[in-house]
């Protein structure tokens, strides 16, 4: 248990569903974060956010829409997803955004898109 | 071509093997940090360290900065070691983390 959990675990769309993915992190940390992991690629930063502003973007399509309603969760919304967007989403956390500190990383969101 | 590379990509071991990951990165970092992925996905850091080494149990990561080179060693390796290690630093005084592809170990008993 690192304390940050996701939900789902696993999530089946068609392209032209629209479903949310949540994050929520029992640390009290400041910072929370977005990554995706394809097969055979290194993790990619998505976006993170820092006492609820979003301060990275990391030219992600707009088809996925976070949002941080406050610092211990975090959303992303999915919309018109592609096939290629089939991944394992993982949310982090970190006290206060530094490259430096330590992260701490929820089980992941797997995802398919049909 | 990744900023960061690691190597090897896969690596299997007999129990008891003494393990060594390399990682190494293309710029000027100022801290590095080594991830564990088990199957299933959830991701687990190991340490993170700017200069010098560090050991926490059979796990030791050392890092060169002048040669831009880490290594993570697992003394004694056991099957429960089984899992995606990888590297991470974030770059040109940045806040963002850039990931190697990590290396699949697989330790049999």
């Amino acid at each position: 248990e690192t304390g940050v959990t996701q939900t789902p675990r696993h999530l089946v769309m068609g392209m032209t569903n629209k479903k949310s993915l949540k994050c929520e992190q029992h640390l009290g940390h400041n910072a929370m974060y977005w990554y995706k992991q394809s097969a055979k690629k290194p993790l990619e930063l998505m976006f993170v956010y820092n006492f609820k502003e979003q301060t990275e973007n990391n030219s992600v399509p707009s088809r996925f829409s976070p949002e941080c309603p406050n610092s211990s969760h975090l959303f992303l919304h999915l919309h018109t997803l592609q096939p290629e967007d089939s991944a394992l989403y993982l949310c982090a956390s970190s006290q206060g955004g530094a490259g430096w500190e330590t992260q701490y990383f929820g089980p992941g969101t797997r995802l398919l898109v049909l | 071509k990744n900023e960061v590379e690691q190597s090897p990509q896969n690596l299997t071991a007999q129990e008891g093997e003494f393990i060594t990951i390399n990682c190494s990165y293309s710029v000027g970092i100022s801290a590095l940090h080594w991830l564990q992925q088990h199957p299933g996905g959830g991701i687990v850091s190991l340490f993170m360290l700017s200069s010098g080494k560090k050991k926490h149990g059979r796990l030791i990561a050392t890092i060169n900065i002048q040669e831009k080179h880490s290594s993570l060693h697992i003394t004694a390796s056991h099957p429960r070691d089984s899992a995606v290690y990888i590297c991470a630093a974030p770059f040109n005084n940045t806040d963002k983390l850039i990931f190697g592809t990590g290396t699949r170990l697989q330790v049999f008993p």
